[in-house]
């Protein structure tokens, strides 16, 4: 069974508290990236990774930290010195199709802080 | 700062009628489109993609991308209450590989 997976779907975490989330794919995609949804508003780019041991940081990235060192993982790390860190977190993997990259999401994580 | 715009809505429509979403970009060097569908306290699901100007069609759902007036819109036909969500248009982040840009997405409400 193909696809993106996210866990846990709710995580929790209290004050100073590093947490780590989880994202696999089993889609044999090169890219990932993880977003940051809140409430009423797009999805903002925390980090992307084209490649194994590569990864940039996105238009959000203080506070977070990510590693690649395998193809199908990219765990995203939320540290203390992220100050608000409630949010919907989205994993997503993405494919070259002709002459676009389309991307494809996983089930999310939901962040609450205690 | 490179930009997607949608309005937030709600988009409000009977049962069986045509629901146009809109999308507005500011990047003209701008290729490909997409039309996410997210229902609420899910992750988004891709509908669509475009990348060249004119209609894209696929079951009820049409694409469409106009690059002269910089926007891009989504119609779904024979709208029914299942279609109900909010629904994200990405356009091209600026210089980078796929990165991708998010309006903050229009809420349709079909209602019976």
């Amino acid at each position: 069974d193909g696809g993106i997976t996210q866990s846990p779907k709710y995580l929790f975490r209290k004050e100073g508290q590093n947490v780590t989330l989880s994202c696999e794919q089993n889609l044999n995609h090169d890219a990932m990236y993880w977003y940051r949804q809140d409430p009423g508003q797009g999805l903002r780019l925390i980090y992307y990774s084209q490649i194994v041991n590569d990864f940039q940081k996105g238009d959000i990235a203080e506070g977070y930290s990510v590693s690649r060192e395998k193809k199908e993982s990219f765990p995203l790390t939320v540290t203390s010195a992220q100050k608000n860190p409630t949010a919907f977190y989205l994993c997503a993997s993405s494919i070259s199709t002709g002459d676009q990259e389309t991307q494809y999401f996983g089930p999310g994580t939901r962040l609450l802080v205690l | 700062q490179k930009e997607v715009e949608q309005n937030s809505g709600p988009l409000s429509v009977p049962e069986g009628a045509i629901a146009s979403l809109n999308c507005t970009y500011s990047d003209r060097g701008s290729q490909s489109f997409f039309w996410y569908r997210q229902y609420s306290g899910k992750s988004p699901e891709l509908i669509m993609s475009i990348y060249s100007n004119g209609d894209k069609e696929d079951g009820r759902f049409t694409a469409q991308l106009n690059k002269a007036s910089q926007y891009v819109s989504l119609l779904i036909r024979d709208s029914q209450p299942s279609d109900s969500a909010t629904y994200l248009c990405a356009g091209p982040n600026s210089g980078g590989y796929n990165k991708l840009i998010f309006g903050a997405g229009t809420r349709l409400a079909v209602h019976p």
